[in-house]
């Protein structure tokens, strides 16, 4: 089976640029969405089709790749930023496959 | 945008069937290109997916739940609905449906989720 890796927690002061890392073999092939999950709140879709935002997204999130891995972007961050944050894509032999989630720590 | 609501029994005894439903406003189970899926978090941990119906009444599973999976649409009520059999307390999760883009399968609308407990 497909499988997402991504870093357990990233910590970063405020105003400071936070990268989060998703990892998976042949990603570059694949397209990859990213969720934002706040304590005891549903996930929402911050990334799509690695890079594109859907409306009411902030600018400061932005989506990338490179080789095998994905990476969410997050410029000038704010407490309100603090939460989980997945990965995900779909693959032909896992259909949807989530990474196991990112927490980030605005210190 | 599409709004998604979550309901059904918050206890399930162990051996018996979750059913799950969600009521959709503003939008049609009918609408081309959304698939309807099901989504579970165990306490804790990240995301699960279960399954979805498309427009056309097409499901898929996850192919590790498949035997205990039914993913069932009621479109002139607007609603979609899971069962997974022979639950354990390993299935105690919050449990959200979500409308999943049929091009590139990303969820852009999630309901609020409902905590389902199995226990005796």
């Amino acid at each position: 089976s497909y499988v997402l890796t991504q870093p357990p927690s990233v910590s970063v002061a405020p105003g400071q640029t936070a990268r989060i890392s998703c990892g998976g073999n042949n990603i570059g092939a694949k397209s990859v969405h990213w969720y934002q999950q706040r304590p005891g709140q549903a996930p929402m879709l911050v990334i799509y089709d690695e890079s594109d935002r859907p409306s009411g997204i902030t600018e400061r999130f932005s989506g990338s790749k490179s080789g095998n891995t994905a990476t969410l972007t997050i410029m000038r961050v704010e407490a309100g930023d603090e939460a989980d944050y997945y990965c995900q894509v779909w693959d032909v032999t896992s259909d949807v496959v989530f990474g196991g989630g990112t927490k980030l720590t605005v210190l | 945008q599409v709004q998604l609501q979550e309901s059904g029994p918050g206890l399930v005894k162990p051996s018996q069937t979750l059913s799950l439903t969600c009521t959709l406003s503003g939008g049609s189970i009918k609408s081309a290109g959304s698939y309807w899926s099901w989504i579970r978090q165990l306490p804790g941990k990240g995301l699960e997916w279960l399954g979805f119906i498309s427009h056309t009444g097409y499901t898929f599973y996850n192919p590790s739940l498949r035997s205990r999976v039914v993913i069932s649409a009621d479109t002139s009520m607007s609603q979609f609905s899971l069962r997974l059999t022979s639950v354990t307390a390993a299935d105690t999760a919050v449990y959200f449906c979500a409308r999943e883009n049929g091009r590139t399968y990303y969820f852009d609308s999630w309901g609020q989720g409902t905590l389902v407990t199995v226990s005796s």
